[in-house]
């Protein structure tokens, strides 16, 4: 079994739809959660990290349910510029970050 | 400030060389990880390096290596390239340890491609 596993995707969905998806982890020693953007033939770049407590950073939404060992991400009101892959990332306690296959999304004019 | 700076941005090798991959972190950050992304797959760990110490190890093999400098760089080498080791590299700082809530911050990468 993966370490993280996402639906690939893709999410083709009109602008101003919202679009969410999710992402499950195995290792439940885990204990930092990220979602990190991606552009075809870029870098990874933080998007969010994700609190127990979920959190809100302007249209972006994160949830973390621990004893599901899933992590969510919500996309309100979606610009074309929101087109990427997004990727669910874990850290467990052996210093290494373990990335998911990523979740395509395409918002569409 | 600058960013994680990568070099070369793209290299090409045919197989069974050798190549060398650099990385500065962000001023001020301690811990350089490496990654290997090949297309269509996220990100997977290589190395982590933290004080010039590796901290952690991906499963790779021993023809996957690394070190720290006293500055805080990283360098990456793989020796006897096979074409699978196609792939982006990326490097990664964060301030410390791959500790909570240290979110690690990206360089462009490598783009290495074997013959």
């Amino acid at each position: 079994r993966k370490e993280v596993e996402q639906d690939p995707g893709p999410f083709n969905v009109p602008e101003g739809a919202t679009v969410a998806f999710n992402c499950t982890y195995s290792n439940s020693a885990s204990q930092s959660f990220f979602w990190y953007r991606q552009d075809c033939r870029k870098e990874p770049k933080l998007l969010m990290s994700v609190y127990s407590s979920g959190n809100e950073d302007g249209r972006f939404t994160a949830q973390l349910n621990r004893a599901s060992q899933y992590i969510s991400l919500l996309i309100r009101d979606s610009k074309l510029s929101d087109s990427a892959t997004y990727l669910c990332v874990v850290n467990g306690d052996d210093y290494k970050l373990s990335f998911g296959a990523g979740t395509t999304v395409t918002v569409r004019a | 400030d600058a960013g994680v700076t990568q070099s070369p941005t793209h290299l090409i090798k045919t197989r069974g060389q050798h190549v060398t991959l650099r990385c500065s972190p962000i001023s001020g950050h301690k811990s350089v990880s490496w990654y290997q992304q090949v297309l269509g797959q996220g990100p997977q760990f290589i190395f982590q390096y933290y004080e010039k110490e590796e901290r952690g190890r991906g499963n790779f093999p021993d023809r996957f290596s690394a070190r720290q400098f006293p500055n805080y760089s990283s360098e990456l080498n793989v020796n006897a390239l096979l074409l699978g080791d196609s792939a982006l590299y990326l490097c990664a700082s964060s301030l410390e340890g791959q500790g909570l809530y240290q979110p690690q911050h990206f360089g462009d990468g490598t783009r290495l491609s074997i013959l």
